[in-house]
This record gives structure tokens, sequence and C-alpha cells, in this order.
């Protein structure tokens, strides 16, 4: 079936650190990848998407890189703040066909220091 | 910027009670889901909803819940009897094509 693993954290740097986020996925056919953001206390906010293989997704200076030779889209971002700590999703969309549900990885909560 | 709406943002419930959680899709959006996140794990999907019927649910969405769309605007999930284990933030989503716009949740605690 379709999976997403992702490394779970907790993830603790030093403001201005170098992130990066592990996602790797299991699907049929040719998923949509995402990542999804989610503040504390608060619902789920699209970070990135990439729809098809070499696509990149970026966005407020995070990245991802639809890779399907290694099955990953892993989550970057070359300066963090101490306001991008939250948790991160890494979901996918199983085929370009509409109505299919997501998949969500367990999340990775990331903590930014001053 | 369109986006979906949940009401209410928190709700408490004794165990055993019906509760509806009510979801405003966005408007111009074919394909509705509900999912949930239990208190520091995963968001899991529960159903999804097309032209009126299920068009897929996953092994959480048994007879205790149920989904309706009333009228051409509002999305609900009701949960029959709720359970202690029934506490979660439920997500409701809408999508047109594959990308989910995602409401900002409804805290349910069952007390």
């Amino acid at each position: 079936g379709n999976s997403v693993t992702q490394m779970e954290g907790p993830v603790t740097l030093s403001e201005e650190a170098f992130l990066t986020i592990n996602c790797t996925y299991t699907a049929t056919g040719y998923p949509s990848l995402f990542w999804y953001v989610q503040y504390p206390g608060e619902g789920l906010q699209l970070l990135l998407k990439a729809t098809k293989a070499d696509d990149k997704g970026s966005n407020k200076g995070f990245e991802a890189t639809y890779r399907k030779e290694t099955t990953s889209f892993h989550l970057e971002k070359g300066s963090v703040q101490v306001s991008d700590s939250a948790v991160y999703f890494c979901a996918l969309s199983p085929t370009d066909n509409y109505g299919q549900n997501f998949v969500f990885g367990p999340g990775t909560r990331l903590s930014v220091l001053p | 910027e369109p986006e979906v709406t949940q009401t209410p943002s928190h709700q408490v419930t004794q165990m055993g009670q019906e509760v509806i959680l009510r979801c405003v899709p966005i408007s111009n959006h074919l394909y509705f889901y509900w999912y949930r996140q239990i208190l520091g794990q995963k968001v899991e999907f529960l159903v999804s909803f097309y032209n009126n019927e299920i068009s897929e649910k996953s092994e959480i969405f048994d007879d205790q819940f149920s989904v309706e769309r009333p009228d051409g605007s509002n999305f609900t999930l009701k949960i029959r009897s709720t359970k202690l284990e029934d506490s979660a933030m439920y997500f409701c989503a809408s999508s047109q094509v594959n990308e989910q716009f995602f409401g900002p949740g409804t805290r349910l605690t069952v007390l």
C-alpha cells in the first residue's frame, strides 16, 4: 500500500542552522508530494508541493525536490529561524485522479533555539 | 483567498453523547474529507465524500461515524456515541484536483 516515512525527531537546531528533514514514500503510480506545517495549537498549512518527478517545491525559504529514483522528498532550509519551530508532515496523494485521500507521515517536530 | 472553515474550534462532550462537527469547504470544490489527529500522533484519514456519497473510508470510520452534506455549503461529521478515544483534532479538507485544502480543525475532548 501507500506509505510515507519521515524522520520522527524531535529535531533541535540553533537559529541560522541548516535544516534537512528526510521523507521517503512508497506508492503505486505517480503520486503528488506535499509538505505541511503545523504550528503549535493550529491546523495544517500547506508549505510546498511537487506533482511530478524532478519538480522542486519551494516556499518561505524551504525547498524539496521530488526524486522518483530514490522515492524521496526531503525538506531543506538553509537558515532556520525561531519562528520555524513547528511540526512538519510529509504527505502524498496517491495518483493524479481526483478525490484520493492523503497519506501522511508521522510528523517531525522542529525546535529552533535562539 | 478562499479557505475551509470549521466550527466549533473546541468541543467538549461527555462519553456517550453525540457530537456534530461542522465544516464549510471551499465553494467550487467537489471532494470533501475528514481526517483526525490524536494528540501528538500522525494525521489519519477517516473518509472522503463525492457526489453526495462516501467514496472511500478507513477502518477507523466505523458505524459510530457518519457524514452528510445537508445543504450546498456545509459538510458535517457526526459521532453517534462518543468514546474517550475519540478525543482528537478533527480536520476537514476539500479539493478540486489533488491538492487538498485543510481547515483549522476542531479539537474534540471526550470526558
